[in-house]
């Protein structure tokens, strides 16, 4: 069965500083891996995506993430924290299981950004 | 491109009665998935659409259903509101499963 587990619920870091943000994954066969990002009172906005292209992926907004299968890990990164970059985090997994294919959200983290 | 849509963006019921929620995908998008987002459960999938026809269902009570029409429009209803219902409901449509989705605003929904 496939799962997504977030590592930390909340994340503060000043802005121009670095953001990460880990998420690991479990899945039987060959996932799909996903961040989105939510503001407040609004959708989900699609960050990037992983489908077994290459391993580093960009997104929008200079996040980026890299899928490392050993690890079992989809962290998301961004060199320089910006104050708009204060939102809530998802990371998703999707894939083929018995039954059909299904998709999995992370319990969410949420960045705040210090000035 | 208009995004999704999701109509309306609040509404507030009473316990017993029911609702429907609407959303409107991407144009040329055919897959409709909608999920219920609170504060203690997170994101929870309820299902999935494609071609008008069911393909995904999570794990809500029958009071939970949808449908989906030949434009690819699609419907929520809930039946014999409770509390514990009060959420967003989010709206998302897809090219194909596992391409990534595009999620609209929500409704937000308060049962009273």
């Amino acid at each position: 069965a496939q799962s997504v587990t977030q590592l930390d619920s909340h994340v503060s870091v000043s802005e121009g500083t670095p953001v990460l943000l880990r998420c690991n994954y479990s899945s039987s066969y060959s996932p799909s891996l996903f961040w989105y990002v939510q503001h407040p009172n609004k959708g989900l906005q699609l960050l990037l995506k992983y489908t077994s292209a290459a391993t580093l992926v960009k997104g929008i907004n200079g996040f980026e993430a890299e899928f490392k299968k050993s690890e079992t890990s989809f962290h998301l990164t961004k060199p320089s924290a910006h104050m708009s970059d204060a939102a809530e985090y998802f990371c998703v997994v999707s894939d083929m299981e018995t039954g059909g294919f299904k998709t999995i959200f992370g319990a969410g983290t949420r960045l705040f950004v210090k000035a | 491109k208009a995004g999704v849509t999701q109509t309306p963006r609040y509404l507030i019921k009473t316990r017993g009665q029911q609702v429907t929620l609407s959303c409107s995908p991407i144009s040329g998008h055919r897959s409709v998935s909608w999920y219920q987002q609170t504060p203690g459960q997170g994101l929870q999938f309820l299902f999935e659409y494609f071609s008008e026809t069911q393909r995904n269902k999570g794990n809500f009570p029958g009071r939970f259903s949808g449908r989906q029409f030949s434009n690819s429009r699609s419907e929520m209803n809930v039946s014999t509101l409770e509390l514990g219902d009060s959420a967003l409901y989010l709206c998302a449509s897809s090219l194909a499963q596992g391409s990534g989705a595009f999620f609209g605003q929500g409704t937000r929904l308060t049962v009273v």
